[in-house]
This record gives structure tokens, C-alpha cells and sequence, in this order.
């Protein structure tokens, strides 16, 4: 069955980075871009940036600019997003998903587990 | 404006129906999509912007939309349909971005 499944939570001083994967099976890797959305506790869902398999580019939210980076090892159907400069407040879930784009539609499915960042001292 | 908006808590008796809206002027040009999601777990989606549902979606979810408000509803609410919900779309500013509303807290009482 299609699944995308997600890195382990990750515990990181301010500051640091941190590096999180998304492994696609199930399907073409290639023939969809993967989203990458976060929730902090309590709070709704924010999106982060887009990345294509196939050919690598990315597009990332304004806030977040300068401090990610998607990439891809098409070798092993695998998505990561690398975030940098981490603060406190970029404490939260981050979850992979795969999406499905039509001409005036689009939608995500399926979603990664979900990867725990937390950000502390 | 890529905005969409939705209530932010919204209730319903057991077994009775209630409709959940999502707001946006993005929703007059691409339709939205629906996730459910329950604590602690990832969204799911339970609507796909063409308003068909995944399998093992129950037919008590549909989805419908007119002008700038896309909804989604359910007919005859179980307790097991108490969740948050968010609706998505399309961000005006490129075909592959995308745009969540800030979620529904599902209720069933």
C-alpha cells in the first residue's frame, strides 16, 4: 500500500539543526511532489514547503526561508527536510505527504507518521 | 487572498447531522480537501477535493461547496467523528502550493 514513513523524534539545543526523513513506498516516488507541514502542540496545521522527487525543486513558506532545505535520494524513494537555526518556537510535529495535483484540485494522502522535534536548552 | 478560514469549534448531538465550512475567495477557482484528525495522530484525509470519499470512509461524510465556502458534512454523527478537521486548497501563489485552514474541533454529544 502507499505509505510514506517518517525519522524518529529528535531532541535539539537552540541553535542546532535537525534532519528528517520521509521514506515513500507503495508507489512512484517520482511522480509526486511531497509536502512538508508542521503542528506545534495544541496548534493547527502550518505548512513548511514542497519539494518535487523528479526534479528537485522546492518552494518553502516565506517564514521559513533561509533556514530549510528539502532534498531527495531518489536511490532509495526517500524525502528529508533539514531545518536550521532551531528555536524554541519550532518545537512541533513535522509530517511528510504526498501530493495529489489535478488541474483545479489538489489533495494530501497519505500523510507520514509524524516526526517529534523538540527544541530545548 | 489564499486564506481559508473556519470555525474553530462546532458541536452536534449524537446520530444528528452537522456541517463544518471553510472560507476562502481561493475557493471560487480550486476546490478543497478534507482531513480528519484525531489526538495524537496525523491527519487522514476523509475528502478529496473532487468530494470523493477514500476507502473505508464512511458514506456519512460528504462534501460540498458554493462560491467561496466549501463544507463538510456529516449525516449522522457517530462519537467516533469527534476530531479536528481542516480543510485545504490550493495557494493562489503556485500550483504546487498549498493551503490549510486553521481546523475545527469537532465536538459529538
Amino acid at each position: 500500500q502507499v505509505q510514506l514513513v517518517q525519522s524518529g523524534a529528535e531532541v535539539k539545543k537552540p541553535g542546532a539543526s535537525v534532519k528528517v526523513s520521509c521514506k515513500a513506498s507503495g508507489y512512484t516516488f517520482t511522480n509526486y511532489d511531497i509536502h512538508w507541514v508542521r503542528q506545534a502542540t495544541g496548534q493547527g496545521l502550518e505548512w513548511v514547503g514542497w519539494m518535487s522527487p523528479d526534479s528537485g525543486d522546492t518552494a518553502y513558506a516565506q517564514k521559513f526561508q533561509g533556514r530549510v532545505t528539502m532534498t531527495r535520494d531518489t536511490s532509495i524513494n526517500t524525502a528529508y527536510m533539514e531545518m536550521s537555526s532551531l528555536r524554541s518556537d519550532d518545537t512541533a510535529v513535522y509530517y511528510c505527504a504526498r501530493l495529489i495535483l489535478g488541474a483545479t484540485y489538489n489533495w494530501l494522502d497519505p500523510w507520514g507518521q509524524g516526526t517529534q522535534v523538540t527544541v530545548s536548552s | 487572498s489564499s486564506e481559508l478560514t473556519q470555525d474553530p469549534t462546532v458541536s452536534v448531538a449524537l446520530g444528528q447531522t452537522v456541517r463544518i465550512t471553510c472560507q476562502g475567495d481561493i475557493l471560487r477557482r480550486f476546490s478543497a480537501s478534507w482531513y480528519q484528525q484525531r489526538p495524537g495522530q496525523a491527519p487522514v484525509l476523509v475528502l478529496d477535493a473532487r468530494n470523493i470519499r477514500p476507502s473505508g470512509v464512511p458514506d456519512r461524510f460528504s462534501g460540498s461547496s458554493s462560491g467561496t465556502t466549501a463544507s463538510l458534512t456529516i449525516t449522522g454523527a457517530q462519537a467516533e467523528d469527534e476530531s479536528d478537521y481542516y480543510c485545504n486548497s490550493r495557494d493562489s501563489r503556485g500550483n504546487h502550493l498549498v493551503v490549510f485552514g486553521g481546523g475545527t474541533k469537532l465536538t459529538v454529544l
